[in-house]
């Protein structure tokens, strides 16, 4: 147990709705981070926040939004959804000033399903 | 941003010692090596992470050469529960954040 949780587990959705993600990072990490996991792209960045404040954007389509709250729990928004979007969503988080730049905490993911 | 390269999938069996190589000619300065592993269905976890030289924990060791172009991942003494994917990543310095860059990673398949 990464300490990171996402709910849902599961999502079931039609197209052109709208979803929301939402994570609770590990006790005291101020970064979050979001991730999809599809067969065909892999396991790509989408966006991470800083205590609040958006840090760096990877490829998240503009349908997408995240923010991330003051009591760090971050939501990712899904809009007019797309067969394509059906992927796994990793929510993960990262200490401040840990011993490893790069080790951050990830979590079970929510499996959304477009149909 | 440095790429990197390394085997799409690697057998081996119980109770061996596994070494992945991954290449990443193109790592900057201050661009650290990390390793994560990453079983079915869950998110990635992290092993381990390295500047140079070798680094060792409980779980494996990360050999790293002097020109940095390259790095070994080992996994001593295998068993059926390794049986995973496994990435290497180098730390993009051109952001602000420490976002992780995946690769296809390395499907590693432990046979009793």
């Amino acid at each position: 147990d990464s300490g990171v949780t996402q709910t849902p587990k599961h999502l079931i959705t039609a197209t052109g709705q709208r979803v929301t993600l939402r994570c609770s990072p590990r006790s005291g990490d101020l970064s979050v981070y979001w991730y999809q996991q599809s067969l065909d792209q892999g396991l790509q960045f989408l966006i991470q926040y800083y205590n609040g404040e958006e840090r760096a954007k990877g490829n998240i389509l503009e349908r997408f939004s995240a923010q991330q709250f003051p009591d760090l729990h971050s939501e990712l928004n899904l809009s007019s959804l797309e067969l394509g979007d059906s992927a796994l969503y990793f929510c993960a988080s990262s200490p401040q000033g840990g011993s490893h730049p790069y080790e951050q905490y990830f979590g079970p993911g929510t499996r959304l399903t477009v149909t | 941003l440095a790429k990197t390269t390394q085997p799409i999938s690697m057998d081996s069996y119980e109770g061996q010692e596994v070494n992945i190589t991954c290449s990443h000619n193109n790592i900057a300065t201050n661009d650290y090596i990390t390793w994560y592993q990453q079983f079915p269905s869950q998110g990635p976890r992290f092993i381990i992470q390295g500047y140079k030289t070798k680094v060792t924990n409980e779980v494996a060791s990360l050999f790293i050469p002097a020109d940095r172009k390259s790095s070994t991942l080992s996994l001593p003494r295998v068993s059926l529960s390794d049986t995973a994917v496994y990435y290497c990543l180098v730390g993009d310095q051109g952001n602000a954040g420490n976002m992780l860059t995946f690769g296809g990673g390395t499907r590693l398949m432990v046979k009793p």
